[in-house]
């Protein structure tokens, strides 16, 4: 079974340029995560997906970043314009869902890591 | 707000011994779920293991164990037999009833010592 794929593995883009991370989620699951990761600290959600619609947005700094899941599979993490504090590993993460959100595993891919100059 | 804390920054273990890495939380809420991953240089996030806050049993994979104290709201994970393998970062997980989102610590560094 294919894990969950990010591209790319590195960005680096001065600040107030745009950039965009992509992510395919375990084939069936239904829930997609974006985490933030700043060196030394825990992942932070962003974003959660359930199929193609957004259930908690509410840490996403919604002035500069966006997301979207098109047809409920794929989906598209964008930073416009970066910022020199948006340098860190973003995380995407999907899980099937079934049985209540809190007892489903998160499934993690490699991540992309951003540098911001 | 939930909160998970790992007290302990970095940790070291020399190959083949055990060590045990640390974490709290808080939370209101009597039936849920904890998990322990563990973040290589490779920066994928792995499932170490999880526990059932509703089982008294600690749960057991492999060489990892968890000390799970309800009461107390603690979390310990237990490596036995460490192996070069498991140097890594470790991360303790909490997904609140009814919030779906992961909580993590800010993690343990472990160090193995050949």
């Amino acid at each position: 079974e294919a894990g969950v794929a990010q591209s790319p593995r590195y960005k680096i883009i001065e600040k107030r340029q745009s950039v965009a991370f992509w992510c395919n989620p375990i084939s069936g699951h239904a829930t997609l995560y974006w985490y933030q990761q700043i060196l030394g600290q825990g992942p932070k959600l962003l974003i959660q997906f359930q199929n193609n619609g957004v259930v908690d947005d509410s840490q996403l700094p919604k002035d500069r970043f966006s997301a979207e899941r098109l047809k409920g599979v794929d989906s598209t993490l964008k930073i416009q314009p970066a910022k020199l504090e948006d340098s860190a590993v973003y995380l995407c993460a999907s899980s099937s869902s079934r049985g209540g959100f809190s007892k489903n595993i998160q499934y993690f891919g490699a991540g992309t890591r951003l540098s911001v100059l | 707000a939930q909160t998970v804390t790992q007290s302990q920054p970095e940790m070291s273990v020399q190959e083949a011994e055990t060590v045990t890495l640390s974490c709290t939380y808080d939370t209101s809420e009597s039936d849920y779920y904890l998990f322990w991953y563990k973040q290589p240089p490779s920066r994928q996030m792995i499932l170490v293991i999880r526990q059932e806050a509703y089982k008294q049993q600690n749960a057991t994979e492999n060489r990892f164990s968890v000390n799970f104290q309800k009461a107390a709201k603690s979390f310990s994970l237990k490596i036995s037999d460490s192996q070069l393998g498991d140097a890594a970062m470790y991360f303790c997980a909490y997904p609140g009833a009814g919030s779906y989102q992961l909580t993590f610590g800010k993690g343990t560094k472990l160090s193995v010592i050949p």
